[in-house]
């Protein structure tokens, strides 16, 4: 069965640093994967996918995650953080489509921007 | 519509009673699907539509959840006999057509059981 692995309910990082959230998917195909972020009472925001086409993805609000097939990990980055960007954050894994689009998630991880 | 809308977006209702959870999703959106985020936990699937069948319910909890796309647009789902486990946040989602990567969520109904 698919799943999705997130390593980390919360993390904290100053105002500034880089941002590092882990993921890692279990499945010897290739899928397709997500991140997404929740804030506060609000729903789901897609901020990148990954399809099978680059394997370095850029995404909305200087994000980025690569795709790495030999570690089955999609990890997403960002060089400098900013307060803004506190929230939920959610990876998430699609195998294919029709009626296997469905998509599973990881627990999440919350993401703190101090001062 | 611009989004997925979904309403009402808190309800509560007491233990033993029939709830229905409306979303409208992207107008000419023919894939629409429902999750169900517990407290500190991720989204987990419940069901999925293409068009006013649904293909894929193989998350629904048990018979006391069913849910409707009777013309193809507007989804309702339902609960019978709410139990206080039922408590959490129902998102919709609905994608231009099945197997589209990334979908559109709307912003949930908060249910709340007491």
């Amino acid at each position: 069965a698919q799943s999705v692995t997130q390593l980390g309910s919360h993390v904290s990082v100053s105002e500034g640093a880089l941002v590092l959230l882990r993921c890692n998917y279990s499945s010897s195909v290739p899928p397709y994967l997500f991140w997404y972020v929740q804030y506060p009472n609000q729903g789901l925001q897609l901020l990148l996918k990954y399809t099978s086409a680059a394997t370095l993805v850029k995404g909305i609000n200087g994000f980025e995650a690569e795709f790495k097939k030999s570690e089955t990990s999609f990890h997403l980055t960002k060089p400098s953080a900013h307060m803004s960007d506190a929230a939920e954050y959610f990876c998430a894994v699609n195998y294919g489509t029709g009626t296997a689009s469905k998509l599973t998630f990881g627990t999440g991880t919350r993401l703190q921007v101090t001062l | 519509g611009a989004g997925v809308s979904q309403t009402p977006s808190n309800k509560v209702t007491e233990k033993g009673k029939y709830v229905e959870l409306r979303c409208d999703p992207i107008s000419g959106h023919t894939a629409l699907y429902w999750y169900r985020q517990s407290l500190g936990q991720g989204p987990e699937f419940l069901i999925y539509f293409q068009g006013t069948g649904a293909a894929d319910d193989s998350g629904l909890p048990n018979d006391r959840f069913f849910a409707v796309r009777p013309e193809g647009s507007v989804s309702t789902l339902k609960i019978q006999r709410t139990e206080r486990g039922d408590s959490a946040v129902y998102l919709c989602a609905s994608s231009l057509r099945p197997g589209d990567t990334g979908y559109t969520f709307g912003s949930g109904t908060r249910l709340t059981v007491v």
